[in-house]
């Protein structure tokens, strides 16, 4: 069976510091891929990013950067000097063996002070 | 840009009403996809398509129908709807390459379907 785990629910931190969202997805697949979401107060879910199941590299755009270990089959997500404007739902999700469909975790919600 | 556009950002029906929910894409994708979105459940997949008439079901498809009769519109329809499908309603769109290869989804703002 696959399945995504976001076992944070809610984070909140303070302008500028980091914070790093989990994210560990279960599949037996040798080939899948994994993807990043955030879902700002509008509603609209924004894609961030995809990684495919041969691309171990940690990725860095920003602020932003991914952790991919799948030796822990987990694709964590980290965000440097965090800023209010960050404030959103993040869904990570995984794909599913030769189809088209995602699965999605539950969602972490970040709250970020100023 | 992709974009994504879902006719209502919110809709207010009555127990039993039959509810047309449309959503357009406009960048020649052949998948698209309806999700529902509930507290604590994250997005369930309701029905998705990756052709014209073509459908198949999600995880959650009872009480839904869909219809996509052009490339870029795929409507979800609640035949007779219910206070249980009072729901965040989400529809996004994707390539479809095949050999294994998964593309990001985009996604529509959502509509907020309230059944009274």
């Amino acid at each position: 069976a696959q399945k995504v785990t976001q076992a944070q629910t809610e984070i909140s931190v303070v302008e500028k510091e980091d914070v790093t969202l989990d994210c560990v997805y279960e599949t037996r697949d040798t080939t899948y891929y994994l993807f990043w979401y955030k879902q700002p107060p509008s509603g609209e879910l924004v894609f961030l990013i995809r990684r495919n199941s041969f691309d171990e590299q940690n990725e860095i755009s920003g602020r932003y950067s991914w952790n991919f270990q799948k030796s822990t089959s987990s694709f964590n997500f980290t965000i440097t000097a965090s800023q209010v404007v960050d404030s959103a739902v993040y869904f990570c999700a995984l794909s599913v063996y030769n189809t088209d469909k995602l699965i999605f975790g539950t969602g972490t919600r970040l709250q970020v002070f100023p | 840009d992709v974009k994504v556009t879902q006719s209502s950002r919110y809709l207010v029906k009555r127990t039993g009403e039959k509810v047309f929910l449309e959503c357009v894409q406009d960048m020649d994708h052949e998948n698209m996809f309806w999700y529902r979105q509930d507290p604590g459940l994250g997005l369930r997949l309701i029905y998705f398509s990756y052709d014209v008439k073509m459908k198949e079901k999600g995880d959650i498809p009872e009480g839904y129908s869909v219809s996509r009769e052009k490339k870029e519109r795929f409507s979800l329809i609640l035949e007779s709807a219910s206070t249980n499908q009072t729901s965040m309603y989400l529809c996004a769109s994707s390539l479809l390459l095949g050999q294994g290869t998964t593309y990001e989804q985009y996604f529509g703002p959502g509509t907020r379907l309230t059944v009274t």
